[in-house]
């Protein structure tokens, strides 16, 4: 069975940083696309950033050079570095699982989140 | 960016009824559209993909439909648990995804 469980949120000023974890079981993290995709609170879902199979990356705008993702293949795991952090990042975090291996497409399996609070 | 925007923002409908969600895309995304459902406190779940094929243990109620850029996602015979909020996104050109605002979907 694949379940994706995050961890790593918690309450952090402006300008910190954080680090998610997304510990991965019944499939090989390195074997599909990963994504970090983010709901801010009463708002929309929103895609943060990927990680190919080959362990290219892509990032949304709005995270681009404070954000980034990578994997762990030993304990099966993807993580997401974020610093300097904004209020506007304040969010709950999932990661997901998407089904292509060569190219990105949909998720088809999602973590239950891990909530970041950015605030003084 | 391709921009995908749903309508409406909040649909109500009562227990037993159609809802007709819709899903529009700035320009053509042929049929890479997914829809989810999302519960508060829980993980996002895909419902379908292709525009039109339910994922796996998805009941025969929801069906979605369209390509190019209009898209409908269907709930036949609404029940209790159906009540959440969906999100359609497009896979067709990436980076970024592009998930819709969502339309909540709430007992009228």
């Amino acid at each position: 069975e694949v379940q994706l469980v995050e961890s790593g949120g918690g309450l952090v000023q402006p300008g910190g940083s954080l680090r998610l974890s997304c510990a991965a079981s019944g499939f090989i993290v390195s074997s599909n696309c990963m994504s970090w995709v983010r709901q801010a609170p009463g708002k929309g879902l929103e895609w943060v950033s990927i990680i190919y199979t080959a362990g290219s990356t892509h990032y949304a705008d709005s995270v681009k050079d404070r954000f980034t993702i990578s994997r762990d293949s030993s304990k099966n795991t993807l993580y997401l570095q974020m610093n300097s952090l904004r209020a506007e990042d304040t969010a709950v975090y999932y990661c997901a699982r998407d089904v292509g291996a060569s190219f990105p497409a949909y998720f088809d399996y999602w973590g239950q989140g891990t909530v970041v609070t950015v605030s003084s | 960016e391709i921009v995908v925007t749903q309508s409406p923002a909040t649909l109500s409908v009562s227990p037993g009824e159609r809802a007709t969600l819709s899903c529009r895309a700035r320009q053509s995304i042929s049929s890479n559209l997914a829809w989810y459902q999302h519960k508060p406190g829980q993980a996002p779940r895909l419902l379908v993909y292709g525009a039109s094929t339910r994922a796996t243990g998805i009941p025969a109620r929801f069906s979605g439909t369209g390509s190019g850029t209009e898209f409908t996602l269907t709930i036949s015979s609404l029940q209790s648990e159906d009540f959440a909020v969906y999100y359609c996104q497009q896979y067709n050109n990436w980076p970024p995804y592009s998930f819709g605002q969502g339309t909540k979907l709430e007992i009228k």
